[in-house]
């Protein structure tokens, strides 16, 4: 079955910097792959979805790239603000049928230092 | 445009009691799925529905969970008789018809405690 690995341990970053996060999964390559932010106490945020024939895609100081041969996603956060401090957690569609049900990675706590 | 609604924020059951968990989906959206977080662990797929239908239930229990979409209202999950390894928060999230392969918008999720 489908797997996903996000680093667990937590990235400190200084203000300014840019934030690298990793998602790498095991299995078939998806359709497409999101990114979604998440807050303490709070639901998911959808920040980014790329498809499958995309390499890279980008939102204002947000980029990700999606690499099917590494089995790979990168998520950048450029500039970093303390405001980005959060969990960022990857997800990807699963199941034969296209059912909309997604997989999540565990998530990456990204906090960002002043 | 309200986003996904969904109550109670927490909630608290003994042992043995009944939990129901609704979630308002957002306007014009015809799919929800729920998702459950434990502690210090991801978020784990329960079920997807549209309207009056269950169309995944792969990731829900067999026995004492239940979910249904109806006609009018809201989506309810129910968990009969709870133990303490029910407590988590449980997370709703809704998409458009015609899109169930994109974004999902989630609610601010109901927590559960079971003592």
């Amino acid at each position: 079955s489908q797997k996903i690995e996000q680093n667990s341990e937590a990235l400190n970053i200084q203000e300014g910097k840019t934030a690298t996060l990793t998602c790498n999964y095991t299995n078939y390559s998806p359709a497409y792959l999101q990114w979604y932010r998440q807050d303490p106490g709070r639901g998911p945020v959808f920040l980014l979805l790329i498809r499958e024939n995309e390499k890279e895609k980008r939102k204002e100081r947000l980029k990700v790239t999606f690499d099917t041969t590494l089995k790979q996603s990168l998520f950048h956060i450029t500039a970093s603000q303390p405001a980005d401090s959060a969990t960022y957690l990857c997800a990807l569609p699963t199941g034969s049928s296209n059912t909309g049900k997604l997989i999540f990675g565990q998530g990456t706590t990204l906090q960002v230092k002043p | 445009n309200a986003g996904v609604m969904q109550n109670p924020r927490h909630l608290v059951r003994r042992r043995g009691q009944e939990a129901r968990l609704r979630c308002s989906p957002m306007k014009g959206h015809s799919h929800v799925y729920w998702y459950r977080q434990l502690p210090e662990e991801g978020l784990k797929f329960m079920v997807y529905l549209q309207k009056e239908n269950i169309i995944d239930e792969s990731g829900m229990p067999k026995e004492r969970f239940s979910a249904e979409f109806p006609k009018e209202g809201p989506s309810i999950l129910r968990i009969q008789q709870v133990v303490r390894g029910d407590s988590a928060a449980y997370f709703c999230a809704s998409s458009p018809p015609m899109t169930a392969t994109d974004t999902q918008y989630f609610g601010p999720g109901t927590r559960l405690t079971v003592l």
